[in-house]
């Protein structure tokens, strides 16, 4: 079933090409932060997360960047493939605190 | 088991009555939360167990709503006299570590809709 929007923005990159994903945050007391993809009718799938005592972190085609001075956060995917079509999500975390709270969602449209 | 599992992956309500939805977490996970999905937005933080208490409640949006969680597993989020904004997809996540900045794994979701 849907679990995404009609209003969401939208990223459409070539297939092959590298994407970048944006996030803001607006709370300071912010310590970690998580990426995140949905596909339609699924559960977020954890993708990458980062400390915030770090201001990147690699994975397996995936780089996340991290700048607290302006509150920023990218996710940036390497060689994009089809698969990789999805709405993203960023996730922060408050010190002291379990609970996430999650953006309002980019989505991801790849051009084979 | 294997992942994070929601009962009913679908509900349809008439508004006024009261609804159930289930989570059977990780096997060995202690933490479990629960998260509401409108159409359009993202995640809202519901309700966040650690083991069979719950620290933080402060998401749930009113009275209405009650989550329990027995032997440290399954969950169940009740909502009571459903109304029209209850409809959304509610998600249940897991995490296998006390700590504080460990991923949490979702489940599939409960899409409820009250009509």
């Amino acid at each position: 079933g849907e679990s995404v929007g009609l209003h969401l923005p939208t990223l459409s990159v070539q297939e092959g090409d590298n994407s970048i994903i944006n996030c803001a945050y607006s709370n300071s007391a912010s310590d970690y932060f998580i990426w995140y993809k949905q596909e339609s009718g699924k559960g977020p799938q954890f993708i990458i997360d980062i400390r915030s005592n770090m201001d990147k972190r690699q994975g397996q085609r995936v780089t996340v960047l991290l700048n607290k001075t302006v509150k920023h956060l990218s996710l940036q995917i390497a060689a994009t493939q089809p698969g990789d079509s999805a709405v993203y999500f960023c996730a922060e975390k408050e010190t002291g605190r379990r609970a996430l709270t999650f953006g309002s969602g980019t989505r991801l449209q790849v051009q084979p | 088991g294997a992942g994070v599992s929601q009962s009913p992956s679908n509900k349809v309500t008439e508004k006024g009555k009261d609804v159930e939805l289930r989570c059977d977490p990780i096997s060995g996970h202690t933490a479990l939360y629960w998260y509401r999905q409108s159409l359009g937005q993202g995640l809202e933080f519901l309700i966040y167990f650690q083991g069979n208490s719950a620290p933080d409640k402060s998401g749930l949006p009113s009275d209405r709503f009650s989550a329990e969680r027995t032997g440290g597993s399954v969950s169940t989020l009740t909502i009571q006299r459903t109304q029209q904004e209850d409809s959304a997809v509610y998600l249940c996540a897991s995490s296998p570590r006390q700590e504080m900045n460990t991923e949490a794994f979702f489940g599939q979701g409960t899409r409820l809709t009250v009509v």
